[in-house]
Parts: structure tokens; C-alpha cells; sequence
């Protein structure tokens, strides 16, 4: 059963501190999505790869947030450094670019104190 | 840019149908979909509609789509407890990006 998995599921931190969230894609897949939920914002995206390469990370903020695709089996999105305002659960999702379908992994949800 | 609304709660009775409503601004949206989230669960697709179809029908589900109105329906027959979860209405953007709603509660009750 395919799946895209997510670690860590959870993370309690400090603020100041970095945080790196990791995903790894279904096999095959060759986008893979960031988004980040919130209550107040809902669901937003924040980062796009298509073969790797990042296609769109305009959701994201620069200055803190970065994004990569080391290798085709993993996904990276590192905080440095956190803030309470990053608290959320954050989702990575992959698909077919050349398919309809994302398939979203069980996300980890973020705490910032 | 894109903006997709949705109603925030829904409350039916177990066995009573359940409309999930969404209207959305792009009209140039090739695909819309529904998901479903459970508490503590990433989103799961349930079905997803072509934007030159109106009406999709699967199992208990059925989409319809009024895209003069640009206005997107899920329709639940049968609703039971088991439903209960948290419904995404989201359109392609570019590069299959999603665009979402702030998602709709459904509660079923006895």
C-alpha cells in the first residue's frame, strides 16, 4: 500500500531553534507539495517541486523557511529559525505531473514556545 | 487569485443526506476535488470532477458542478457516523497546484 509517510509526526520546540521536516514521496511520484494548515489560515501552499526542481515557493517566507529535494525519495522543509507564528500542522503531498490526483501524507504538526 | 469559499459547519442526522456546498472565482479550473480529513489525519482524496463534466456519481457520492455559477456540491447519501470529518472543496491552479477551502465540519448525529 503506497503511501507517502512524514517524519517526526510531532515536534515541540523553542523558539530560535531549527526545525527540519521530512518527507518521502510515493515511488514514482515526481511533484511533490508543502502546504501548511492552520486555523486561522487554513490550508496554504508553500512549496512546489516537479523532478526535483523547485517550481514554485512563493507561499513561502524567504527568509526563514527553505525547501529541497536532496534526492527523489526525500522531501526537506527546514525552519531556522522558528517562531511561535510557524505552529501548525504541516502536510507534504505527491503526485504524477503528468496526473490529477495528490496524495497527502499525515502531516507533522509543529509547536513552536 | 483564486478564492474558494465553503460553509464552515454542517450538522444532518444519521441516514439523511448531506450538501456540502463551495463556490469558487477561477473559472479556468480544469479539475475540482473533494477531500476528507479525519482528526489527526492528512487529507484523503474522495472523488474529483472534470471541469467539463456536471454531474459525477460514486457510490454514495455525488458531485455536481455548475460552473456558469462556478458552484461545486458534494452530496452524501445514507450519511452515517462514520462520516464525520472535516470536507475540503479545492480547484487546480497552475502547475496542479490545489487551491482550498477553509473546509466544512460535518457532524452526524443519531
Amino acid at each position: 500500500d503506497a503511501r507517502v509517510t512524514q517524519t517526526p509526526r510531532d515536534k515541540v520546540t523553542e523558539m530560535g531553534q531549527e526545525v527540519t521536516m521530512r518527507c518521502q514521496p510515493i515511488l514514482g511520484h515526481n511533484t511533490v507539495f508543502w502546504y501548511r494548515q492552520t486555523m486561522m489560515q487554513g490550508l496554504e501552499l508553500l512549496a512546489y517541486f516537479r523532478n526535483r526542481a523547485p517550481l514554485d515557493d512563493s507561499g513561502m517566507p524567504k527568509d526563514r523557511f527553505s525547501a529541497e529535494m536532496p534526492d527523489a525519495t526525500l522531501a526537506t522543509l527546514k525552519i531556522q529559525p522558528s517562531e511561535p507564528r510557524d505552529s501548525a500542522v504541516y502536510f507534504c503531498a505527491s503526485g504524477l505531473a503528468s496526473g490529477v490526483e495528490q496524495f497527502f501524507g499525515p502531516g507533522t504538526r509543529l509547536t513552536v514556545l | 487569485g483564486e478564492d474558494v469559499e465553503q460553509s464552515l459547519f454542517l450538522s444532518v442526522r444519521e441516514g439523511d443526506s448531506s450538501v456540502i456546498n463551495c463556490t469558487y472565482t477561477d473559472s479556468s479550473s480544469t479539475y475540482l476535488y473533494w477531500y476528507k480529513q479525519e482528526p489527526g489525519a492528512g487529507l484523503q482524496l474522495l472523488t474529483y470532477i472534470f471541469s467539463n463534466m456536471d454531474m459525477k456519481q460514486d457510490q454514495r457520492l455525488t458531485v455536481l458542478l455548475n460552473k456558469k455559477d462556478k458552484h461545486l456540491s458534494l452530496r452524501i447519501a445514507d450519511t452515517q457516523t462514520g462520516d464525520s470529518a472535516i470536507y475540503f472543496c479545492a480547484v487546480s491552479g497552475g502547475y496542479n497546484k490545489l487551491i482550498f477551502g477553509a473546509g466544512t465540519r460535518l457532524a452526524v448525529h443519531p
